[in-house]
């Protein structure tokens, strides 16, 4: 029951340039969206979140994108620095989960090249 | 900044003993979590614990799974009797009670490994 997909299991792209993670969801009681990025050995971390009632939401190189309609939503980074090489996981939550219980994608892993 | 720690970072144990493993959440949030990733699998939800009782458990949150907030800033998920499918990263999380505010927020985990 895969109701939050990362279909991108890896991403490389150059130093400098823009990273474009994606996330898919089935679930119609998600409300809330999340970006968590992790390292090996360590707890998520993170990143930026989106509420349903926007569309986009901005916290310096990061950004996120949520299309309802599609039920999609993207991270961009801009610029990718060799440091955000890590996992990448999308999770989401909503009315009737148990309190907010987040539900997590299978990650993408991002390699920033220098 | 204020953050969730977990200890111990590392547990080793004989399948069927008993494991504690605890956290200490961000001292001003009132909703707390547990989590875990079995190597290479997605992080999955197992409990969440809201007003000193669970708001709502998964299907792998079991009878051998008790949680337990003992006092004002520990709280805990016990294992009664481990099984070699338990050995996982376990993540403990929490966030406020402001329902516009609803990141949760992870400790660095307990890596939990059942021989």
């Amino acid at each position: 029951d895969q109701q939050v997909k990362q279909n991108s299991p890896s991403l490389s792209v150059q130093e400098g340039r823009i990273s474009i993670l994606n996330c898919d969801y089935t679930n119609s009681m998600f409300d809330y969206f999340l970006w968590y990025k992790k390292y090996p050995a360590e707890g998520p971390t993170f990143l930026i979140s989106i509420s349903s009632i926007k569309d986009k939401n901005e916290d310096g190189r990061f950004t996120v994108f949520l299309n309802k309609s599609a039920k999609h939503l993207s991270l961009h980074i801009v610029p990718s620095q060799p440091g955000d090489s890590a996992v990448y996981f999308c999770a989401a939550s909503g009315r009737g989960t148990g309190r907010r219980a987040l539900t997590f994608g299978s990650g993408t892993r991002l390699q920033v090249q220098p | 900044e204020p953050e969730v720690t977990q200890t111990p970072s590392h547990q080793v144990t004989q399948m069927g003993q008993e494991v504690i493993l605890r956290c200490v959440p961000i001292s001003n949030h009132l909703y707390f979590y547990w989590y875990r990733q079995i190597l290479g699998q997605k992080v999955e939800f197992l409990v969440s614990f809201y007003n000193n009782e669970i708001s709502e458990k998964s299907e792998i949150f079991d009878d051998q799974f008790s949680v337990e907030r003992p006092d004002g800033s520990n709280f805990t998920l016990k294992i009664r009797s481990t099984k070699l499918e338990d050995s996982a990263m376990y993540f403990c999380a929490s966030r406020e009670l402001d329902s516009l505010q609803e990141t949760q927020y992870f400790g660095p985990g307990t890596r939990l490994l059942v021989l």
